[in-house]
């Protein structure tokens, strides 16, 4: 494995609340990626980072922020849960500007 | 519109027989496509990476190929065993993009039964 961690792993909030997933890598990967998984679609990246402090967003960004402070940890947070963020999120890293591991994700359910 | 289309969408095999798994594409030009394996509750692996001129690359029972001419990708299995039964995805990288505008297909689930 990658060593990729997030947490938590699973996750039941309520509409409105703000929530924060986390991603870690052991890896020292420079590029680091979230991806939402719905059923129906493929992954589609939210935000992704390409160093510490660098941060650019994805295909389905609205909603979303995150943060990069350093190189191991990317933060995703969803400022005011909706329902339609219901979702299974994971987290990939890599050395070159390629996805090449996935964490195990968290599975956010959003009441 | 760049798009990747897996079928079938599902399939049960038996165990130890073969199957074979399509992976079409509207991505051009592009420069590499991959298949990943996603068991139920955990992130994708990737079993196979193939760049535009790469006609086959095997991985264990796992051999996936690729005819650019056409736009189409196959992963074939051999010899199923029970732990093959999970999601296969099929990923486009667009040529001269990052990494960031890969294009997945939804999968294939399979299923193995014993």
């Amino acid at each position: 494995d990658a060593g990729i961690t997030q947490s938590p792993r699973h996750k039941v909030t309520e509409t409105g609340t703000p929530v924060t997933l986390r991603c870690h890598q052991t890896e020292n990967h420079r590029y680091m990626y979230w991806y939402r998984q719905d059923p129906g679609h493929g992954l589609r990246l939210i935000h992704y980072s390409y160093g510490v402090k660098d941060t650019d967003k994805g295909e389905v960004s609205d909603g979303y922020s995150v943060s990069r402070s350093k190189t191991e940890d990317f933060l995703l947070t969803l400022e005011s849960a909706t329902s339609s963020q219901t979702s299974v999120y994971f987290c990939a890293t890599g050395s070159n500007n390629q996805p090449q591991h996935f964490g195990d994700g968290t599975r956010l359910s959003i009441l | 519109k760049n798009q990747v289309e897996q079928s079938p969408q599902s399939l049960i095999i038996l165990e130890g027989k073969n199957c074979t798994l399509q992976c079409n594409y509207t991505v051009s030009p592009f420069s590499n496509l991959r298949w990943y394996k996603q068991d139920t509750g955990r992130g994708p692996v990737s079993l196979t990476i193939m760049t535009f001129s790469e006609n086959t690359k095997s991985n264990g029972r796992y051999t996936a190929t690729l005819d650019a001419d056409t736009k189409q990708s196959s992963l074939h299995i051999t010899a199923s065993q029970l732990s093959d039964s999970a999601s296969y995805i099929c990923v486009v990288t667009p040529a001269n993009q990052a990494g960031t505008a890969l294009i997945f297909g939804k999968g294939t689930t399979l299923s193995v039964s014993s």
